[in-house]
Order: structure tokens, then sequence, then C-alpha cells
């Protein structure tokens, strides 16, 4: 149902880097819409990790940081960390009838 | 500090209608776009619509058009979301959040910050 698609898992061993991948089309990202990061501990509220593409919030550190190219973005962690365990899904706005509001399927992100 | 806090879990049998609530703090209410999402157990996110607090105004996801009604009241700074004709399948937790944009036009929007959720079920 989603319509931004993400690797379902993804993982790395402390201090490593790891990217999740958002796919979408020419009628959310692929048409210049900004693509939107959160991360999600187990049994909380998602949060704010990128906004616009490529900002940070205050409080999120730079080691989180995002990219957008064409129909695609992705979210970068470097020097991962054992807290950084959770699930991250991408949001985007679309312009089609699944819109206006689209999520992506979610990664959960593991440190080995 | 920008607060949204919700009311609390529901027990709701089919065909039954629930109302959330999302009251909001440390900031001005009418000012921001308030969202409603939804996340069955063990899924992903999946966004129901918008209200704008200044007009009323709303725009639902087709999925929900129809099922779907979001209100306002500005004298308590209270946003809510009612879901009817509940299903099995609407069993999942319900959030508010805000679009941090202020005055802002529906389009790129966002999130943040959210609500603690409201977990929603439904079972004979």
């Amino acid at each position: 149902q989603s319509v931004l698609t993400q690797p379902p898992s993804v993982s790395g061993a402390p201090g490593q880097r790891v990217t999740i991948s958002c796919t979408g089309s020419s009628s959310n990202i692929g048409a210049g819409y900004d693509v939107h990061w959160y991360q999600q501990l187990p049994g909380t509220a998602p949060k704010l990790l990128i906004y616009g593409n490529s900002n940070r919030p205050s409080g999120v550190p730079d080691r989180f940081s995002g990219s957008k190219s064409g129909t695609s973005a992705s979210l970068a962690i470097t020097g991962l960390q054992a807290e950084d365990e959770a699930d991250y899904y991408c949001q985007s706005y679309d312009s089609s009838l699944s819109g206006p509001g689209v999520f992506g399927t979610g990664t959960k992100v593991t440190v080995l | 500090q920008v607060q949204l806090v919700q009311s609390g879990a529901e027990v709701k049998k089919p065909g039954a209608s629930v109302k959330v609530s999302c009251k909001a703090s440390g900031y001005t209410f009418t000012g921001y776009y308030m969202h409603w999402v939804r996340q069955a157990p063990g899924q992903g996110l999946e966004w129901m619509g918008w209200i704008n607090p200044n007009s009323g105004g709303t725009n639902y996801a087709q999925k929900f058009q129809g099922r779907v009604t979001m209100t306002r009241d500005t004298s308590i700074s209270t946003a809510y979301m009612e879901l009817s004709r509940l299903r099995s399948d609407d069993t999942a937790v319900y959030y508010c959040a805000r679009d941090p944009r202020i005055a802002a036009r529906p389009g790129n929007f966002w999130f943040d910050p959210w609500g603690q959720g409201t977990l929603v079920t439904v079972s004979s």
C-alpha cells in the first residue's frame, strides 16, 4: 500500500556506516517534493530526524544525514551506535490519489 | 515546549465509532496544521488526513473518505479524529502530529512533534 519503497532491514557493526534508500515515483519524490525521515524506537512515537531532504532539527546528531536524487532519497547513519537500533521511515508528498501524505515501507536498523 | 497529549486507549466493537483527542500546548494552536497518522500492530505508518485548526478545513486520504471526520475546538487547543464503522483492521495506534511550518500551505509537509499515540482496539 505504501508508495515509497524502503529495504525491510539493514544492519551494521558499531562505528560502521549504513544507508537506507527510499524509492518513489514521478508523482512524489520525482516531482520535486521533499523527503523527510523519522526514527521510531520500540514502543514510542516517531521522531523527526531529517526534514527537507537534508536538514537536521536541533538536537539530532550530525551522524544522521539525508540526500535526494531523481525519484529516490537516502538516509545515512555514520558511526553507528547501539541506540540507533530502531525503525526508520521516509515520508513525502504525493500528487496522485495515493496522497497527499505518503510514507515509506519502513526499515529496521539492527546494530550487530 | 511544544507538546501534543492524546486521549487514552479505547476498545470498540465492530461497527462502532471512536473519537480520539489531541491537546496541544506550548504554541498557538490555530497557526499550524494538524495531521493524523495511524500504525497497525507490527506495520508501517499510514497518513489519514489533516485539519487546518484556524479555518476547520480538512483533507482526508481517499482510503478514509466517508468514515473519518477531523474537527477542532480552538477554545481548548484540541484536535479530534473520529473514525466510524470500525472494522477489525482499524485496530492500530493513532497519532496526531503537527506540521511545524507556521501558516503553511498544505504541501511538502512534515511532522514535528508527534503525540504519544492512542491504541484503538476493535474486537467483538
